[in-house]
């Protein structure tokens, strides 16, 4: 069963500093690694996908790895802003199911 | 291009009673995946759907059950609540289905948030 983990579970950071959130998880025979921003009360925001083939993707200030080997994937968030503050949830889709981490809250203060 | 739409947004039962949750994806996509989201386990897989089948089911009793239309708008029923059942019911869509080779992008609805009293 895959299991995912993210640490840290929370994170407070001075508006910008850069930031690494980090996702691992115990089956590499993954198809795909997903990142979203959730708000509070909200549903989830899509913010990167990586395939299985893929080693990173970036969107703006936004820029994720996955290593399959070692089971880990990386979120750098560059230049932090206020508005980045929410909790970040990365999932796993392997065999027929996807499987979430529990998250890390971040809070970027002014 | 309009988003994934769940309804109801909010909603409020009683032990015992049943509760029917709607999900339209986005235009075009087949697949439609069901999550719960608690405090305490976080996000659980409930069970997707792709072309009005189910393809995968998680970890939950048989209280729990769902089906897609051919239009592929989705509904998931809890029979018989508990308070346990209480959570955000979240769901999401993608244009390929899992396990079909690097699924496609999850688009996820705002949720119908379900209290159990």
């Amino acid at each position: 069963k895959q299991e995912v983990t993210q640490i840290p579970a929370a994170l407070s950071v001075p508006e910008g500093e850069n930031l690494v959130l980090n996702c691992s998880f115990t089956d590499s025979a993954i198809y795909n690694l997903q990142w979203f921003r959730q708000d509070p009360g909200k549903g989830l925001t899509s913010l990167l996908l990586i395939q299985s083939s893929q080693r990173e993707q970036t969107s703006g200030r936004l820029n994720a790895s996955l290593d399959k080997s070692s089971g880990r994937s990386t979120l750098y968030i560059a230049a932090s802003q206020p508005g980045d503050s929410a909790t970040y949830l990365c999932a796993v889709v392997s065999g027929y199911a996807l499987n979430f981490g529990k998250g890390t809250s971040l809070l970027v203060t002014p | 291009k309009a988003g994934v739409t769940q309804t109801p947004r909010y909603l409020i039962k009683t032990r015992g009673q049943q509760v029917t949750l709607s999900c339209s994806p986005i235009s075009g996509h087949r697949s439609v995946s069901w999550y719960q989201q608690t405090p305490g386990q976080g996000l659980q897989f409930l069970f997707e759907y792709f072309s009005e089948t189910q393809r995968n089911k998680g970890n939950f009793p048989g209280r729990f059950s769902g089906r897609q239309f051919s239009n592929s708008r989705s509904e998931m029923n809890v029979s018989t609540l508990e308070l346990g059942d209480s959570a955000l019911y979240l769901c999401a869509s993608s244009s390929h289905n899992f396990g079909q080779g690097g699924s496609g992008e999850l688009f996820f609805g705002e949720g119908s948030r379900l209290t159990v009293l």
